[in-house]
């Protein structure tokens, strides 16, 4: 079974710095990688998406995040974090085949970006 | 103004009453999920539909009931049997199963008095 793990619960990071948001998974075979973000209150919005060829994948509101088949990881980057950008963030991972190909995701990670 | 609405926003109900939430789609996806969202657990699936009159469960399926009669809606009732039903619950849709991005609702938090 797939599964996606977020090490941190929190991350915090001063408006104008890089930010990173960390994701590692377990999955059999090559993966399907995603990001989500969710507002409070609110349903989750597609970030990005990892489905093969270029390790550096680029999405909405500046955000990219890069594949690594040896360490398992998709971390999630921002060159320059907002305020506006605090919110919690979702990984999650699905298997391209296999019978059990929908997403699992990970536990989330909250950032707050501060003024 | 396509997209995926659910309702209500907010639902009360006593233990022991069954309850349904809404789920309806315009985006002409064959694919709809049903998550349950609990604080520090993130998303748990329950059951999800590949396509209309077929359904399948999900990680934490039982207390839960789907119907897909329709390609736009797809249902959930919370029955009695759930034990902890209080929680937030949102539903999403998608082109396909596999890999596609899944498009979700704005959710409905559901407290069991």
């Amino acid at each position: 079974a797939q599964s996606v793990a977020q090490p941190e619960d929190q991350v915090n990071v001063a408006e104008g710095n890089p930010l990173t948001v960390k994701c590692t998974y377990s999955v059999s075979g090559n993966p399907y990688l995603f990001w989500y973000v969710q507002y409070p209150n609110r349903g989750l919005q597609f970030l990005l998406k990892y489905i093969t060829g270029d390790n550096l994948v680029k999405g909405s509101y500046g955000f990219e995040a890069e594949f690594n088949k040896s360490q398992t990881s998709f971390h999630l980057k921002k060159p320059s974090a907002l305020v506006s950008d605090s919110a919690l963030y979702f990984c999650a991972v699905s298997p391209r085949v296999g019978s059990a190909r929908q997403l699992t995701f990970g536990s989330g990670t909250q950032l707050t970006v501060l003024p | 103004d396509g997209g995926i609405t659910q309702s209500p926003k907010y639902l009360f109900r006593k233990e022991g009453q069954n309850v349904t939430l809404s789920c309806e789609q315009n985006l002409n996806h064959d694919a709809m999920y049903w998550y349950r969202q609990d604080p520090g657990q993130g998303l748990r699936l329950i059951y999800y539909s590949q396509i209309v009159n077929d359904f399948q469960k999900g990680d934490i399926a039982e207390g839960y009931s789907v119907s897909r009669e329709k390609k736009e809606s797809f249902p959930l009732t919370v029955t009695s049997a759930q034990k902890n039903p209080t929680a937030f619950y949102l539903c999403a849709s998608s082109r396909t199963v596999v890999g596609g991005e899944q498009f979700f609702g704005p959710g409905t938090r559901l407290t069991v008095l």
